[in-house]
């Protein structure tokens, strides 16, 4: 396994065009979230799936934007209608969780990012 | 909203010196993570402190959790431009990590 994959490594797209991310997570993992980084920011939480059912959205994911997880593996995560603001780094990460008998994360890790440019 | 405070903001060094970079909060924590991210890349995770007053130690790089575990500080001896990167203290809740703004720090040769 090669760790978390994303692509594209780099995205330009025209302001008002739609644009989507996938994500590979590392395979034996059972969260994946998705994180927004802007220049001189950490990066912000967006959402988080645990396998196929998204459980959290951050109130900066607004309408516009979508993610899935379809078979619990990939993720995609969907802008529509892109404005300059979105220009972000967004970054995609999986760990392993387990419930029982209390909650514990193992391996979470990140991978190199979407840097996306809105013109 | 930055709910861990970062300082300095910016560090330029020469190689060879020392340095330390704290992370402070109001708020009380169960652990607390540092991570290291460099341009183009995403972060990764340098260590994770869980008991207040815990040192740990990374190579050149130690790191403590204050007593009360409402702070850290991160300290490099004879920082090497290798060092160079944005340094972020990372709280997690449930799973979900909170980042403060970072330390970028740059070594030069």
């Amino acid at each position: 396994d090669t760790g978390v994959s994303q692509d594209p490594r780099h995205k330009i797209t025209k302001r008002g065009q739609n644009v989507t991310f996938r994500c590979d997570p590392i395979s034996e993992h059972n969260r994946l979230y998705w994180y927004r980084q802007t220049l001189g920011q950490g990066p912000e939480f967006l959402t988080y799936f645990q396998n196929e059912a998204q459980l959290e959205k951050s109130r900066l994911l607004s309408d516009r934007f979508s993610a899935e997880r379809p078979k619990g593996s990939f993720s995609t995560l969907e802008i529509q209608r892109t404005e300059q603001g979105d220009s972000a780094m967004y970054l995609c990460a999986s760990s392993l969780v387990r419930t029982r008998p209390y909650l514990v994360h193992y391996g979470y890790t990140f991978g190199s990012g979407t840097r996306l440019t809105v013109v | 909203t930055q709910l861990l405070e970062q300082s300095p903001q910016f560090l330029s060094i020469q190689e060879g010196e020392n340095l330390t970079v704290y992370c402070n909060s109001s708020s009380v924590f169960s652990s607390l993570q540092w991570y290291r991210q460099e341009p183009g890349e995403g972060p990764v995770l340098l260590v994770t402190v869980v008991t207040g007053g815990e040192v740990k130690k990374l190579k050149r790089l130690t790191f403590q959790f204050g007593d009360a575990r409402k702070d850290s500080s991160l300290h490099i001896t004879a920082a090497q431009p290798g060092d160079t990167g944005l340094y972020l203290c990372v709280r997690s809740t449930l799973g979900r990590l909170y980042f403060g703004r970072g330390t970028q720090l740059t070594v030069w040769p």
